[in-house]
């Protein structure tokens, strides 16, 4: 059984530019959600999707955004990079309907914006 | 608002020795309580959880209690391991587990 995967593992932006994230969720999982950790800090949530629409979303600006596929993988979107979005973007999946509260994460993608 | 405020670290302890490490929350609703682990180079890792006041989360010889009356969780082990050096996030949900809140980390370091 998989569990949550991401891509790329590591990547090095300049500011300004734009850059996607990739996220597939634990098998059988159909909502996911996203999170900036940065260094030394406890990860912060940015969004969530379901259904293929965001459900939830926490204080970040418009520049992150994202989306979600119907094979309920998921993308996270950032544009005009700035050096302070150099973080561990970490996904996560669940499965609401099976009652199970728990989230699982994925290894996560070192962002460095340079 | 919803918070988690864990005990600064980093932790240093011989093996063998007795963890605490404290967290406390601030929370609308009922929320559910959450500690993960962070193994250097991993993502986070549920090591126990409580969904209610007075239960008590266990895994790998961790345990936290919920605390209604003090707003605390905090994890304790009896005796750790060099292997279980690693960063413990204490977190919080609240309404369907849609959304999670996360402390800012305890680093634990053990040495043999």
């Amino acid at each position: 059984d998989a569990g949550v995967t991401q891509s790329p593992t590591h990547l090095i932006k300049t500011r300004g530019q734009q850059v996607t994230l990739r996220c597939s969720p634990k098998s059988g999982h159909d909502t996911v959600s996203w999170y900036q950790q940065a260094l030394g800090q406890g990860p912060q949530f940015i969004f969530q999707y379901y259904e293929e629409e965001e459900r939830q979303r926490g204080n970040f600006p418009d520049r992150f955004s994202g989306h979600q596929f119907p094979n309920y993988s998921s993308e996270l979107n950032v544009n005009a990079l700035l050096l302070g979005d150099s973080a561990l973007y970490l996904c996560a999946s669940r499965f609401p309907e099976s009652g199970e509260d728990t989230q699982y994460f994925g290894p996560g993608t070192r962002l460095t914006v340079l | 608002g919803n918070s988690v405020t864990q005990m600064e670290g980093p932790v240093t302890l011989s093996e063998e020795a007795f963890l605490t490490i404290n967290c406390t929350y601030t929370a609308t609703g009922y929320p559910s309580l959450f500690w993960y682990v962070q193994y250097p180079g991993e993502g986070l890792q549920l090591l126990l959880k409580a969904t209610k006041a007075d239960d008590k989360g266990s895994n790998k010889g961790f345990e936290a209690t919920y605390r209604k009356e003090t707003t605390s969780f905090h994890l304790e082990k009896g005796s750790v391991q060099v292997s279980d050096s690693a960063v413990y996030f204490c977190a919080l949900s609240v309404y369907n587990f849609n959304k999670f809140y996360f402390g800012s980390g305890t680093k634990l370091n053990v040495k043999p």
